[in-house]
């Protein structure tokens, strides 16, 4: 049980244009989503928190414009990246928590962004 | 942001032996965790600790929660292929609901 599942697994595309990642749990209901960014050989790094039909919360040096969330549903986020550039190339990971104890967060497989 | 230090960076290990790593912290942490992540995939938790001076196995691994709180072990006894990977240990504060600090990883290599 607890699967979180990340569409797509990498995607490249071309500066300028927006990338949307899929973050969502299969198997239970999240109340919170995390999104995370990985570069190589670096450890995560939080960007932002998304509780269900509430705005997400920014960690501080992330942009909330560039990187919109939407948590619609208890099982479902998106992370858009606008107007993506070759600096926002990484592997983005979310996570997904049952409840409010933030040990309780199931990682997803992660998407690997690519920009030209 | 805050990171936690993780010893050594990397380590390249023959199989069968034992492994140890470790994870300080210049704050304290009432919980530790203790990650692994395989290449192009996400983390996935290994053992989680809630107490200081508290000793917790999983299989082959073993972690401790250090008793100043602010250092935990992660041990791996008679290694095996599949052990390769990234760990990485995560602390969490008091309430539970903060967010979590990872720390910057130990890389397990493995020589046949």
């Amino acid at each position: 049980g607890a699967v979180v599942s990340q569409h797509p697994s990498r995607v490249i595309c071309k500066s300028g244009t927006s990338v949307k990642i899929e973050c969502r749990s299969l198997d239970f209901q999240a109340t919170t989503m995390f999104w995370y960014r990985q570069f190589p050989k670096q450890s995560l790094m939080l960007m932002a928190t998304s509780n269900e039909g509430s705005k997400a919360t920014y960690e501080q040096g992330v942009e909330k414009d560039k990187f919109l969330i939407n948590h619609a549903s208890l099982t479902l986020s998106t992370l858009t990246v606008t107007s993506a550039h070759p600096e926002d190339s990484s592997f983005y990971i979310c996570s997904a928590s049952l409840g409010s104890r933030r040990e309780t967060q199931y990682f997803g497989p992660g998407t690997r962004l690519l920009v030209l | 942001g805050q990171q936690l230090n993780q010893s050594p960076q990397s380590m390249f290990i023959q199989e069968g032996e034992d492994v140890s790593m470790n994870c300080t912290s210049s704050s304290i942490f009432n919980t530790w965790l203790w990650y692994k992540q395989e290449p192009g995939e996400g983390p996935v938790l290994l053992i989680a600790l809630y107490k200081a001076g508290e000793l917790t196995s999983n299989g082959r691994l073993t972690a401790q929660f250090g008793i100043t709180r602010k250092d935990s072990f992660l041990n791996i006894s008679a290694s095996i292929p599949s052990d390769v990977g990234i760990y990485f240990c995560a602390g969490l504060g008091p309430f539970g609901n903060e967010k979590l600090t990872f720390g910057t990883g130990t890389r397990l290599t493995i020589i046949p």
